[in-house]
């Protein structure tokens, strides 16, 4: 199954500035997704990343909060601009494809874990 | 729209004894249901999977699930928890042609020994 290397694992960040994470997988995949996970709530897709296109928001999220990159097969970022508290959360990537056991789903990367202060 | 719902915040129980995790779901059309686990600082690791046929479904780690159509749950068991069982369990729903899930809010399981 592919092995997802979310970075940071972490920050601290003060309102107003913005943070790039970086998610790597270790193989070639068509779709790849950005959750946020708001503390004591669920996971919420916030878009999905396809190479060689625009990303797709969902209902909630827009381009200019959460610009997304997708340069190649194997690599996308999402930004968390112009950051408030409200943004404190742990997002996470994601990829569609073959799991062990031959199980076909989605991998999670272990998440960034930011606090805007 | 599907919609999931998970009953229980949060469970604690003994170890060795056993546990169930409910979820329910709300959906016009038919489902594929999941369980993720997550473990202190990792990621989603997925747990089991209903696409079709048999409602009981065996995952990892000894949980099973089965799929109940008439009371639209898919409630997790597992007959004797681990301490190690310790994370946050999340259950998901998706429909249609692409397994994108919603997610419920997750149920914390606290395993005490």
């Amino acid at each position: 199954s592919a092995v997802i290397s979310q970075k940071p694992s972490r920050d601290i960040c003060q309102r107003g500035t913005s943070l790039t994470i970086q998610c790597q997988v270790d193989s070639q995949v068509t779709m790849m997704f950005w959750y946020r996970q708001q503390p004591g709530q669920s996971l919420t897709l916030i878009a999905t990343a396809n190479q060689g296109s625009e990303a797709t928001y969902e209902s909630g999220f827009v381009i200019d909060k959460f610009p997304i990159s997708r340069p190649n097969l194997t690599f996308s970022t999402l930004t968390v601009s112009n950051m408030s508290p409200e943004d404190s959360s742990i997002y996470l990537c994601s990829v569609e494809g073959a799991l062990q056991g031959g199980n076909y789903g989605y991998t999670f990367g272990s998440g960034t874990r930011l606090t805007v202060v | 729209a599907q919609s999931v719902t998970q009953l229980d915040s949060q469970v604690p129980v003994f170890e060795e004894a056993p546990v169930e995790l409910r979820c329910n779901y709300s959906s016009s059309v038919s489902v594929y249901l999941f369980w993720y686990v997550q473990y202190p600082n990792q990621g989603l690791q997925l747990l089991l999977k209903y696409l079709s046929g048999s409602t009981l479904v065996k995952g990892i780690n000894g949980f099973e699930a089965e799929f109940n159509k008439s009371q639209t749950s898919f409630h997790l068991r597992k007959p004797s928890v681990h301490i190690s069982d310790t994370a946050e369990y999340f259950c998901a729903v998706s429909t249609g042609g692409s397994y994108i899930p919603t997610f419920g809010r997750g149920t914390s399981l606290i395993v005490h020994p």
